[in-house]
């Protein structure tokens, strides 16, 4: 199993582009979620679904879309850029069932808005 | 969801065991508590959770108090790949939903050589 893969590693971006990062994962997890880790803090929730064709939103939305379309893809798109969103954003799944709350994070997508 | 509060930071010698605590005062009878840990640059990794009982499993051990208002996770053998910053985090028994792990600012184990 590859577990959780995060695409691009590294992006620079300009003020007011946009941009999808990629995540998937290959372990047939239901849950699957977004944070993002600003310099010398704890993670923050984006957003976060719950299987295909359901998701919703976590402590910092704005400025961000989730879709969920198949099980293993959770892309988070940018709409427009803004240098706040400077960022390293880690992708999470997880089983959904009684206990079973090991979440497995993947490697992380270090993004510069300039 | 109930708050935890650890140390800052802890140092550890090689080959020593580590042992780093969490309060977590306000814990509902029906809330786990899970230890992650991140090394630096990487995302987060579980470690071990538990709800009343000790644990024990390759990574670590996790006590908890009889009145589970505090655990400590220890690290029997600490070499320096343990070096992270360790969160102590606490979430309700999932009954159908996962639950949103809520990241304070763990404590950073640095183990020295």
């Amino acid at each position: 199993n590859a577990g959780v893969t995060q695409t691009p590693k590294f992006q620079v971006l300009k003020t007011g582009q946009s941009m999808t990062l990629q995540c998937a994962q290959d372990m047939n997890h239901e849950y699957m979620s977004w944070y993002r880790q600003d310099p010398g803090m704890g993670l923050r929730l984006i957003h976060y679904s719950v299987g295909a064709g359901i998701t919703d939103q976590g402590e910092v939305p704005n400025g961000y879309n989730v879709s969920r379309s198949t099980t293993e893809d959770f892309p988070l798109r940018l709409l427009s850029a803004a240098p706040s969103q400077t960022s390293v954003y880690f992708c999470a799944s997880s089983y959904v069932g009684q206990g079973k709350n090991e979440q497995f994070f993947g490697p992380g997508t270090r993004l510069t808005v300039l | 969801d109930a708050k935890t509060t650890q140390p800052t930071s802890m140092d550890c010698a090689e080959g020593r065991a580590a042992n780093l605590p969490c309060n977590h005062s306000t814990i509902s009878g029906n809330e786990y508590v899970y230890w992650y840990r991140q090394i630096h640059s990487q995302g987060p990794q579980y470690i071990i959770h538990g709800l009343k009982n000790n644990e024990t499993n390759e990574m670590a051990s996790l006590i908890i108090t009889e009145d589970r208002k505090s655990s400590t996770l220890i690290l029997p053998h600490a070499t320096l790949r343990d070096t992270a910053v360790y969160y102590c985090i606490v979430l309700p028994f999932s009954s159908g939903s996962a639950r949103q792990l809520t990241f304070g600012s763990g404590t950073q184990l640095t183990v020295l050589p």
